[in-house]
């Protein structure tokens, strides 16, 4: 298993400003992940944070909007650029090849 | 498109009765099926995974089967217990973006075991 901590764990951020957010994982892993959960819809996955290279960004997610740094195997970030409402929720890190383990989670406001 | 349904309403039981919940799926094959357990304000935390050539599997109070004919996975507690009120959720793998294995998930079952 692993031990995922996250941080900021909440934020309150202006329109048009961006957040960063960060995941630091216990141990060594090959794959890391950002979710996103809304309130009333399953968690869906943004992107697969790949060590070295460019994160894999699932259907109706992009660079521009949700760039991810994975400088090393246990650490990662996501950043939420160019704020809107809409971009409220709660974002999660996750690690583990079959089963997950997912960091606390930062609830995200937008005004 | 792949679909994950599980029970919607809130499921209530009475403390030391088998809570069974229920995961269906369609439009697609998973290799293996898990089940979370999702506490307010955490993240999710795995519980078991089974894989399409198992029937069951079985962990300390908690037994899970799936039915790929069926498309089809059903979460047991036996012996419930209030700490045992939590949302579960249900995910089945398949391949996302890049042909990465991702998970997809079910929007959960809420469970709440009385006293």
């Amino acid at each position: 298993s692993a031990v995922i901590s996250q941080k900021p764990s909440r934020d309150i951020c202006q329109r048009g400003t961006s957040l960063t957010i960060q995941c630091q994982v216990d141990s060594q892993v090959t794959m890391m992940f950002w979710y996103r959960q809304q309130p009333g819809q399953s968690l869906t996955l943004i992107a697969t944070a790949n060590q070295g290279s460019e994160a894999t960004y699932e259907s109706g997610f992009v660079i521009d909007k949700f760039p991810i740094s994975r400088p090393n195997l246990t650490f990662s970030t996501l950043t939420v650029s160019n704020l809107s409402p809409e971009d409220s929720s709660i974002y999660l890190c996750s690690a583990g090849d079959n089963e997950q383990f997912f960091g606390p989670g930062t609830r995200l406001t937008v005004l | 498109s792949q679909k994950i349904e599980q029970n919607s309403e809130a499921l209530n039981i009475q403390e030391g009765k088998t809570a069974t919940l229920t995961c269906n799926y369609t439009n697609y094959s998973p290799a293996y099926l898990q089940w979370y357990r999702q506490d307010p304000g955490r993240g999710p935390v795995f519980l078991l995974l089974i894989r399409e050539n198992e029937k069951e599997k079985r962990k300390e109070r908690l037994k899970v089967t799936f039915d790929t004919t069926l498309k089809q996975s059903l979460f047991h507690i036996t012996a419930s217990q209030p700490a045992d009120s939590a949302t579960y959720l249900c995910a089945l793998d398949s391949l996302g973006a890049g042909n990465n294995r991702k998970l997809i998930w079910g929007l959960g079952t809420s469970l709440a075991v009385n006293p």
